[in-house]
């Protein structure tokens, strides 16, 4: 158990709506990412926070969107759901210096 | 273009022999490198890590060797167990990123057989 807490597990959704995607970080971890497995990609960086600010962008579309709360924990947005969107979505989180554990990861299939 | 590459999508091994996982990279700027294990259903979990100012690093059965004029790192499992199988990632990221915006490979499916 990396500590970090991803909800949903599993989400089956059609085409169109919109999802949001749950993280709660390990204790005491202020930096949280997401990243996306599809099964052709691998693992993509897609967006980083800190302490609530965000940090850094990777390949992030623009119908998806991102926070992180006062409490730390952080919400994925994605909207407008196409197929290709269907995929394993990772949070993970660090503490400055260390390295960073993934989340179980939430299944989005779009359909 | 991928900035980091695992050539062998799988590796079958058998069971108290030697498994070499290796991985490429092209951005010169990368200088910290990541080995991560992935389980079905879990998440990726850390391995080993090396800095580019270190050409070894060692961790119980698991070695991680870096050739920073090659661009090329490799992982060692010796000796190999069958709970070692899995699919290994291999990330890079380098400091001036200020984060972990880990790049990853495409992994290699491992399987030691007992």
């Amino acid at each position: 158990d990396s500590g970090v807490t991803q909800t949903p597990k599993h989400l089956i959704t059609a085409t169109g709506q919109r999802v949001t995607l749950r993280c709660s970080p390990r204790s005491g971890d202020l930096s949280v990412y997401w990243y996306q497995q599809s099964l052709d990609q691998g693992l993509q960086f897609l967006i980083q926070y800190y302490n609530g600010e965000e940090r850094a962008k990777g390949n992030i579309l623009e119908r998806f969107s991102a926070q992180q709360f006062p409490d730390l924990h952080s919400e994925l947005n994605l909207s407008s759901l196409e197929l290709g969107d269907s995929a394993l979505y990772f949070c993970a989180s660090s503490a400055r210096g260390d390295t960073i554990y993934f989340g179980e990861g939430s299944w989005l299939t779009v359909v | 273009d991928q900035q980091v590459k695992q050539n062998s999508p799988s590796l079958s091994v058998q069971e108290g022999r030697i498994s070499i996982l290796n991985c490429d990279y092209t951005n010169s700027m990368f200088d910290y490198f990541l080995w991560y294990k992935k389980y079905p259903a879990e998440g990726p979990t850390f391995l080993i890590s090396i800095s580019s100012i270190k050409d070894k690093n060692e961790d119980g059965r698991f070695t991680v060797f870096l050739n920073k004029s090659a661009k090329h790192l490799s992982l060692h499992i010796v000796p190999s167990q069958p709970g070692d199988s899995a699919v290994y990632f291999c990330a890079a990221t380098y400091s001036g990123a200020g984060s972990y915006q880990l790049t990853f490979g495409k992994g290699t499916k491992l399987s030691v057989i007992p």
